[in-house]
C-alpha cells in the first residue's frame, strides 16, 4: 500500500497568515491526490482533486500544488472557519490511502 | 440536492457481524462508483472498501479483507457494507461517501460501530 506523510502534524496560525501543509507519497501517484477540511464532529469536505483543482463552492485562498511524490495545500489568508483538520489522499492505486491529518489550529 | 444517510450501526461483540446501509438520493447513484471510509474515535480517516458503479469491482483494504463485504442495489439506491468477524479494531463512525473520479466528493453523516464485550 502507498503510504501517505502530512507535515506538520499540528500548526498554529492566526487569522490572516498563509499556511502551507505538505503531503509526501512513498512513491509516485502523478496528480491523483485530493485534500479534506473536517470540522470535530462533521463529515470531511472535498476541497481539492486531482492535485490542484478547486472543489466547486471552495474559496480561492485554498490553492494545490505538487505531483508525483510532493504535494502542498495552501490556505493564503486563513479565515476563522478554516480552523479544523486537513487530509491528503492517494487514489492512484488501491488501496486508497489518507494521510494521518494535520490539525490546524489558532495561535 | 446529494443525501447519504447511513444506518445499521451499534454495539456489538467481538467475533460478531453487522451490516450497514447507505441509502442515496439526489443523484443518479447507478452512474457512482461507491466508498466506506471509517474513523476511529479520535484518530484519523481510514479507507475501507470501494465498489464500481455497476458492481463489478470490489476493493478493500488489507485491514478488512476477507471479513467486510461491499455490496450495492442499484434498484434501491442503496449501498451495503457487510462485517463479519468484527474486532475492538472495527471500532469507528463508518462513511458512506460517493466517488468523484477517485476522491470523494459527498460524505454521509456516518453511524457508529462500537465492538466491544
Amino acid at each position: 500500500a502507498i503510504r501517505m506523510t502530512q507535515s506538520p502534524s499540528s500548526l498554529s496560525a492566526s487569522t490572516g497568515d498563509r499556511v502551507t501543509i505538505t503531503c509526501r507519497a512513498s512513491q509516485g501517484i502523478s496528480s491523483y491526490l485530493a485534500w479534506y477540511q473536517q470540522k470535530p464532529g462533521k463529515a470531511p469536505k472535498l476541497l481539492i482533486y486531482a492535485a490542484s483543482t478547486l472543489q466547486s463552492g471552495v474559496p480561492s485562498r485554498f490553492s494545490g500544488s505538487g505531483s508525483g511524490t510532493d504535494f502542498t495545500l495552501t490556505i493564503s489568508c486563513l479565515q476563522s472557519e478554516d480552523f479544523a483538520t486537513y487530509y491528503c489522499q492517494q487514489y492512484y492505486s488501491y488501496p486508497h490511502t489518507f494521510g494521518q491529518g494535520t490539525k490546524l489550529e489558532i495561535k | 440536492q446529494v443525501q447519504l444517510v447511513e444506518s445499521g450501526g451499534g454495539v456489538v461483540q467481538p467475533g460478531g457481524s453487522l451490516r450497514l446501509s447507505c441509502a442515496a438520493s439526489g443523484f443518479t447513484f447507478s452512474s457512482y462508483g461507491m466508498h466506506w471510509v471509517r474513523q476511529a474515535p479520535g484518530k484519523g480517516l481510514e479507507w475501507v472498501a470501494f465498489i464500481r458503479y455497476d458492481g463489478s469491482n470490489k476493493y478493500y483494504a488489507d485491514s478488512v479483507k476477507g471479513r467486510f463485504t461491499i455490496s450495492r442495489d442499484n434498484s434501491k439506491n442503496t449501498l451495503y457494507l457487510q462485517m463479519n468477524s468484527l474486532r475492538a479494531e472495527d471500532t469507528a463512525v463508518y462513511y458512506c461517501a460517493k466517488d468523484w473520479l477517485g476522491s470523494v466528493d459527498y460524505w454521509g453523516q456516518g453511524t457508529l460501530v462500537t465492538v466491544s464485550s
